[in-house]
Protein backbone atom coordinates (compact mmCIF):
# COMPACT_ATOMS: atom_id res chain seq x y z
CA UNK A 1 0.00 0.00 0.00
CA UNK A 2 0.93 3.53 -0.92
CA UNK A 3 -0.11 5.01 2.83
CA UNK A 4 -1.61 8.37 2.75
CA UNK A 5 -0.81 10.10 0.52
CA UNK A 6 -1.09 14.23 0.76
CA UNK A 7 -0.75 17.13 -2.33
CA UNK A 8 1.06 19.49 -2.80
CA UNK A 9 3.83 18.41 -0.04
CA UNK A 10 4.72 22.40 -0.54
CA UNK A 11 2.67 25.66 -1.41
CA UNK A 12 3.71 28.64 -1.31
CA UNK A 13 0.87 31.46 -1.85
CA UNK A 14 0.01 35.16 -1.29
CA UNK A 15 -2.08 36.45 1.76
CA UNK A 16 -6.01 36.46 0.32
CA UNK A 17 -5.17 33.42 -2.33
CA UNK A 18 -7.48 30.15 -1.75
CA UNK A 19 -5.41 27.29 -0.61
CA UNK A 20 -6.44 23.50 -1.24
CA UNK A 21 -5.09 20.42 0.25
CA UNK A 22 -5.66 17.54 -0.82
CA UNK A 23 -5.25 13.73 0.66
CA UNK A 24 -6.17 10.48 -0.07
CA UNK A 25 -6.32 7.89 2.55
CA UNK A 26 -5.31 4.25 2.83
CA UNK A 27 -7.72 1.87 1.04
CA UNK A 28 -9.99 0.31 3.58
CA UNK A 29 -9.71 3.17 6.29
CA UNK A 30 -12.62 4.71 7.15
CA UNK A 31 -11.67 7.44 9.48
CA UNK A 32 -9.66 10.45 8.27
CA UNK A 33 -8.27 13.15 10.49
CA UNK A 34 -6.89 16.78 9.35
CA UNK A 35 -3.99 17.77 11.77
CA UNK A 36 -2.14 21.15 11.69
CA UNK A 37 1.29 21.62 13.39
CA UNK A 38 3.26 24.72 14.40
CA UNK A 39 5.67 25.15 16.59
CA UNK A 40 3.69 27.87 18.55
CA UNK A 41 0.63 25.67 19.08
CA UNK A 42 2.13 21.87 18.19
CA UNK A 43 -0.07 18.87 16.77
CA UNK A 44 -3.52 20.30 16.47
CA UNK A 45 -6.76 18.46 15.38
CA UNK A 46 -8.81 20.47 12.70
CA UNK A 47 -11.67 17.92 12.01
CA UNK A 48 -12.67 14.31 11.39
CA UNK A 49 -14.17 12.25 9.44
CA UNK A 50 -15.50 8.55 9.69
CA UNK A 51 -17.50 6.78 6.90
CA UNK A 52 -17.02 10.00 5.02
CA UNK A 53 -19.15 12.02 7.45
CA UNK A 54 -18.01 14.74 9.19
CA UNK A 55 -17.77 13.66 13.07
CA UNK A 56 -16.32 16.86 14.93
CA UNK A 57 -14.92 20.03 13.19
CA UNK A 58 -14.44 21.92 16.77
CA UNK A 59 -10.65 22.66 16.19
CA UNK A 60 -11.30 24.38 12.96
CA UNK A 61 -10.18 27.82 13.62
CA UNK A 62 -12.29 29.69 11.85
CA UNK A 63 -14.90 30.15 9.04
CA UNK A 64 -11.99 30.71 6.40
CA UNK A 65 -11.30 26.63 6.67
CA UNK A 66 -13.75 23.98 5.22
CA UNK A 67 -13.11 20.48 4.57
CA UNK A 68 -14.82 17.94 2.77
CA UNK A 69 -15.29 14.29 1.81
CA UNK A 70 -16.65 13.51 -0.98
CA UNK A 71 -15.80 10.00 -1.10
CA UNK A 72 -13.87 7.48 0.33
CA UNK A 73 -10.69 7.64 -0.88
CA UNK A 74 -10.19 11.80 -0.93
CA UNK A 75 -10.36 14.43 1.30
CA UNK A 76 -9.97 18.33 1.08
CA UNK A 77 -9.30 21.19 3.37
CA UNK A 78 -9.53 24.09 1.90
CA UNK A 79 -8.81 27.70 3.58
CA UNK A 80 -9.90 30.86 1.62
CA UNK A 81 -9.20 33.70 1.91
CA UNK A 82 -5.64 32.79 3.82
CA UNK A 83 -3.92 34.89 6.28
CA UNK A 84 0.31 34.48 7.07
CA UNK A 85 -1.18 33.19 10.65
CA UNK A 86 -2.12 30.11 8.36
CA UNK A 87 1.35 29.12 7.85
CA UNK A 88 2.00 25.37 9.25
CA UNK A 89 2.41 22.29 7.70
CA UNK A 90 -1.01 20.24 7.22
CA UNK A 91 -0.96 16.51 8.31
CA UNK A 92 -4.16 13.91 6.99
CA UNK A 93 -4.07 10.59 8.79
CA UNK A 94 -6.43 7.69 8.31
CA UNK A 95 -7.38 4.65 9.94
CA UNK A 96 -10.01 1.31 10.20
CA UNK A 97 -12.74 0.88 12.24
CA UNK A 98 -13.97 2.87 15.24
CA UNK A 99 -12.11 2.40 18.47
CA UNK A 100 -9.58 4.59 20.08
CA UNK A 101 -7.25 1.52 19.89
CA UNK A 102 -6.65 1.92 16.60
CA UNK A 103 -3.50 3.26 14.68
CA UNK A 104 -3.39 6.34 13.12
CA UNK A 105 -1.39 6.52 9.43
CA UNK A 106 0.11 9.84 8.79
CA UNK A 107 0.88 11.07 5.62
CA UNK A 108 4.43 13.55 4.90
CA UNK A 109 2.56 16.10 5.08
CA UNK A 110 1.43 19.59 3.55
CA UNK A 111 4.00 22.91 3.98
CA UNK A 112 1.95 25.71 3.53
CA UNK A 113 3.75 29.25 3.39
CA UNK A 114 1.42 31.87 3.08
CA UNK A 115 3.05 35.26 2.00
CA UNK B 1 -11.78 15.27 29.87
CA UNK B 2 -9.20 13.68 28.05
CA UNK B 3 -5.37 14.82 28.02
CA UNK B 4 -2.07 13.37 27.94
CA UNK B 5 1.22 15.75 29.09
CA UNK B 6 4.76 15.80 28.02
CA UNK B 7 6.77 17.65 30.69
CA UNK B 8 9.57 17.52 28.77
CA UNK B 9 10.00 19.77 25.55
CA UNK B 10 13.16 19.20 24.83
CA UNK B 11 15.53 16.77 26.20
CA UNK B 12 19.21 16.13 25.16
CA UNK B 13 21.61 13.02 25.50
CA UNK B 14 24.83 11.58 24.62
CA UNK B 15 24.86 8.44 21.59
CA UNK B 16 24.82 5.43 23.91
CA UNK B 17 23.15 7.20 27.14
CA UNK B 18 19.73 5.44 27.79
CA UNK B 19 16.68 7.46 27.22
CA UNK B 20 13.24 8.05 29.37
CA UNK B 21 10.84 10.28 27.90
CA UNK B 22 7.78 11.15 30.24
CA UNK B 23 4.37 11.24 29.37
CA UNK B 24 1.33 11.68 31.93
CA UNK B 25 -2.21 11.27 30.86
CA UNK B 26 -5.90 11.77 32.31
CA UNK B 27 -8.96 9.63 31.72
CA UNK B 28 -11.35 7.93 33.06
CA UNK B 29 -11.14 4.57 32.12
CA UNK B 30 -8.31 1.90 30.63
CA UNK B 31 -7.02 4.29 27.52
CA UNK B 32 -5.04 2.98 24.46
CA UNK B 33 -2.02 4.51 24.66
CA UNK B 34 0.58 5.13 21.93
CA UNK B 35 4.21 6.83 20.91
CA UNK B 36 4.45 8.04 18.07
CA UNK B 37 7.84 9.30 16.33
CA UNK B 38 8.46 12.50 14.14
CA UNK B 39 11.84 12.46 11.97
CA UNK B 40 12.46 16.31 10.35
CA UNK B 41 10.39 16.80 7.59
CA UNK B 42 8.42 13.63 7.83
CA UNK B 43 5.18 12.06 9.24
CA UNK B 44 4.13 10.81 12.70
CA UNK B 45 5.11 7.02 13.02
CA UNK B 46 4.14 4.68 15.43
CA UNK B 47 6.72 3.43 17.67
CA UNK B 48 4.52 1.37 20.20
CA UNK B 49 1.16 0.96 21.77
CA UNK B 50 -0.52 -0.09 24.85
CA UNK B 51 -4.05 -1.86 25.16
CA UNK B 52 -4.24 -4.06 27.79
CA UNK B 53 -2.28 -7.21 29.32
CA UNK B 54 1.68 -7.01 30.11
CA UNK B 55 2.38 -3.19 31.26
CA UNK B 56 5.44 -3.20 29.61
CA UNK B 57 5.18 -2.90 25.36
CA UNK B 58 8.13 -3.19 23.24
CA UNK B 59 8.41 -1.41 20.23
CA UNK B 60 10.15 -0.72 17.20
CA UNK B 61 13.77 0.53 16.86
CA UNK B 62 14.65 -0.73 19.96
CA UNK B 63 12.23 1.49 22.25
CA UNK B 64 9.97 0.42 24.72
CA UNK B 65 7.39 1.51 27.07
CA UNK B 66 5.53 1.08 30.35
CA UNK B 67 2.18 1.84 31.09
CA UNK B 68 1.78 2.91 35.23
CA UNK B 69 -1.79 2.99 36.04
CA UNK B 70 -1.63 4.27 39.34
CA UNK B 71 0.82 7.03 38.14
CA UNK B 72 -1.17 7.82 34.69
CA UNK B 73 1.99 7.25 32.99
CA UNK B 74 3.57 5.44 30.42
CA UNK B 75 7.10 6.68 29.65
CA UNK B 76 8.83 5.55 26.90
CA UNK B 77 12.45 3.96 27.34
CA UNK B 78 15.51 3.13 25.22
CA UNK B 79 18.84 1.69 26.89
CA UNK B 80 21.36 3.06 24.13
CA UNK B 81 20.01 6.00 21.91
CA UNK B 82 21.16 6.19 18.33
CA UNK B 83 22.26 9.42 16.59
CA UNK B 84 19.07 8.54 14.21
CA UNK B 85 16.89 8.44 17.24
CA UNK B 86 16.79 12.70 16.70
CA UNK B 87 13.52 13.64 16.64
CA UNK B 88 10.16 14.52 18.11
CA UNK B 89 8.32 12.06 19.89
CA UNK B 90 4.72 12.57 20.76
CA UNK B 91 2.78 10.72 23.24
CA UNK B 92 -1.25 9.98 22.83
CA UNK B 93 -4.22 8.63 23.98
CA UNK B 94 -7.26 7.21 22.40
CA UNK B 95 -10.68 5.62 23.92
CA UNK B 96 -13.11 3.22 22.74
CA UNK B 97 -15.71 1.99 20.53
CA UNK B 98 -17.71 4.48 19.14
CA UNK B 99 -15.09 7.58 19.11
CA UNK B 100 -14.10 6.81 15.67
CA UNK B 101 -10.71 6.68 15.92
CA UNK B 102 -9.69 10.02 17.95
CA UNK B 103 -6.47 10.45 19.43
CA UNK B 104 -5.15 12.99 21.95
CA UNK B 105 -1.65 14.19 20.97
CA UNK B 106 0.50 15.65 23.97
CA UNK B 107 3.08 18.78 23.13
CA UNK B 108 5.83 16.24 21.88
CA UNK B 109 9.01 16.14 22.77
CA UNK B 110 12.11 17.23 20.80
CA UNK B 111 14.96 14.55 21.27
CA UNK B 112 18.90 15.95 20.42
CA UNK B 113 21.63 13.43 20.33
CA UNK B 114 25.31 14.52 21.32
CA UNK B 115 28.02 12.76 19.31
Amino acid sequence: DAGVIQSPRHEVTEMGQEVTLRCKPISGHNSLFWYRQTMMRGLELLIYFNNNVPIDDSGMPEDRFSAKMPNASFSTLKIQPSEPRDSAVYFCASTSGTSGGNEQFFGPGTRLTVL
Amino acid sequence: AQSVTQPDIHITVSEGASLELRCNYSYGATPYLFWYVQSPGQGLQLLLKYFSGDTLVQGIKGFEAEFKRSQSSFNLRKPSVHWSDAAEYFCAVGHGSGNTGKLIFGQGTTLQVKP
